[in-house]
């Protein structure tokens, strides 16, 4: 069963613009990541957020967490052609061994 | 660093009949994970290896799914007699520790 709701479930931009997609979640958690995959290929591991957390930035990426709406969001900044792909917000308990994935995001950014 | 391998890439098979994948973690990788993934969906978890030990395998469907890491690296996960239903995306997945994991290619699987 998937933990995560993604929304907006599809989204098109035009390159160069900023994309927002946030992840809704049911159950505590121990961290948040996020993983991008491009048509056809594995996940890409793309940054963590712990549940003690509320900000994280990494190159164009930047993520935040509410723990108490149980909500996270990913903004691509100066989005790239390269950008397109899906994006999967994964929640994790105590322990850390298990992910629990969303249905993702499907990102088009446009030149 | 060489990524977790997978094979084969794509498998087209009739329902009924067998199937096997295989996956080669990241070396040093004691964890191993494999998941599968359906058309527009996040990949689920069917089971979890620490070493050769399956520790977390609640999600696969045990009549018909079996896995095995034979001396905790590369492991095979096998499905006996497949039906339309499996038809996926099977994705393989180490850690070297907790939170961070790292996927493979995937195994497109078609079952007509």
């Amino acid at each position: 069963s998937q933990q995560g709701e993604e929304d907006p479930q599809a989204l098109s931009i035009q390159e160069g613009e900023n994309a927002t997609m946030n992840c809704s979640y049911k159950t505590s958690i121990n961290n948040l990541q996020w993983y991008r995959q491009n048509s056809g290929r594995g996940l890409v591991h793309l940054i963590l957020i712990r549940s003690n957390e509320r900000e994280k930035h990494s190159g164009r990426l930047r993520v935040t967490l509410d723990t108490s709406k149980k909500s996270s969001s990913l903004l691509i900044t100066a989005s790239r052609a390269a950008d397109t792909a899906s994006y999967f917000c994964a929640t994790s308990t105590v322990g850390g061994n298990k992910l629990v994935f969303g249905a993702g995001t499907i990102l088009r950014v446009k030149s | 660093e060489a990524g977790v391998v997978q094979s084969p890439r794509y498998k087209i098979i009739e329902k009924k009949q067998p199937v096997a994948f295989w996956c080669n973690p990241i070396s040093g990788h004691n964890t191993l994970y494999w998941y599968r993934q359906n058309l527009g969906q996040g990949p689920e978890l069917l089971i979890r290896y620490e070493n050769e030990e399956a520790v977390d395998d609640s999600q696969l469907p045990k009549d018909r799914f079996s896995a095995e890491r034979l001396k905790g690296v590369d492991s095979t996960l096998k499905i006996q007699p497949a039906e339309l239903g499996d038809s996926a995306v099977y994705l393989c997945a180490s850690s070297p520790r907790a939170y961070e994991q790292y996927f493979g290619p995937g195994t497109r699987l078609t079952v007509t």
